[in-house]
């Protein structure tokens, strides 16, 4: 069984600054993939960044990158120079490589100030 | 354009009458998938699709059904709909497993009373 644990229901940051989104994991899978994905008011899913459990390198696109830290079972994501757009919540997701089933933690709403 | 959609985005039915969402991907992925969502849970997988007259169940199938006869088309059926139903529905495709991203429909709103 997989459990993504976010323990930020909500942040408040200021337009410019970096703001990073707690998440961690517990999975029995040797091999697994860590995903974000954002969600605005109007609801949609997008997808941001993917980091795979074999990966040596940190994922990074764009203004967002993944902070993983394998050992602490730990898939922080950064968002660098937050927009007004950023605004959104925001899940940490994950799943076995040969898994079909996609494991969603509760989400972190980010708020954005001008 | 490469798209997941579903129809429709919003329902409003009342208890006990049968509906189907539809969802219908044009990226011939193998991998199709429907989620609710519900405040303080995250996305919760309800049933999923590896291919063509292959399905499973997710984490919270009881009161739905699901069909894949074509590989585009993945309805979620509700024969008798109960007011705890009442979510965002999320249909997702993909060409594979768990190193894959899933794209998302649009989202459905139904509102069960």
């Amino acid at each position: 069984a997989q459990k993504i644990t976010q323990t930020q229901p909500g942040m408040f940051v200021q337009e410019k600054e970096a703001v990073t989104l707690d998440c961690t994991y517990d999975t029995s899978d040797p091999s697994y993939g860590l995903f974000w994905y954002k969600q605005p008011s109007s609801g949609e899913m997008i997808f941001l960044i993917y980091q795979g459990s074999y990966d040596q390198q940190n994922a990074t696109e764009g203004r967002y990158s993944l902070n993983f830290q394998k050992a602490r079972k730990s898939a922080n994501l950064v968002i660098s120079a937050s927009q007004l757009g950023d605004s959104a919540m925001y899940f940490c997701a994950m799943s076995g490589i040969n898994d079909y089933k996609l494991s969603f933690g509760a989400g972190t709403t980010v708020t954005v100030r001008a | 354009e490469a798209q997941v959609t579903q129809n429709p985005r919003y329902l409003i039915t009342v208890t006990g009458k049968k509906l189907t969402v539809t969802c219908s991907q044009n990226m011939n992925h193998e991998y199709m998938s429907w989620y609710r969502q519900d405040p303080g849970l995250g996305l919760r997988q309800i049933y999923y699709s590896m291919n063509v007259e292959v399905t499973d169940k997710g984490d919270v199938p009881e009161g739905y059904k699901v069909s894949r006869k074509e590989k585009r088309n993945f309805p979620l059926i509700l024969e008798s709909p109960s007011p705890n139903q009442t979510s965002l529905y999320f249909c997702a495709s993909s060409s594979g497993g768990g190193a894959f991203e899933q794209y998302f429909g649009p989202g459905t709103r139904l509102t069960v009373t």
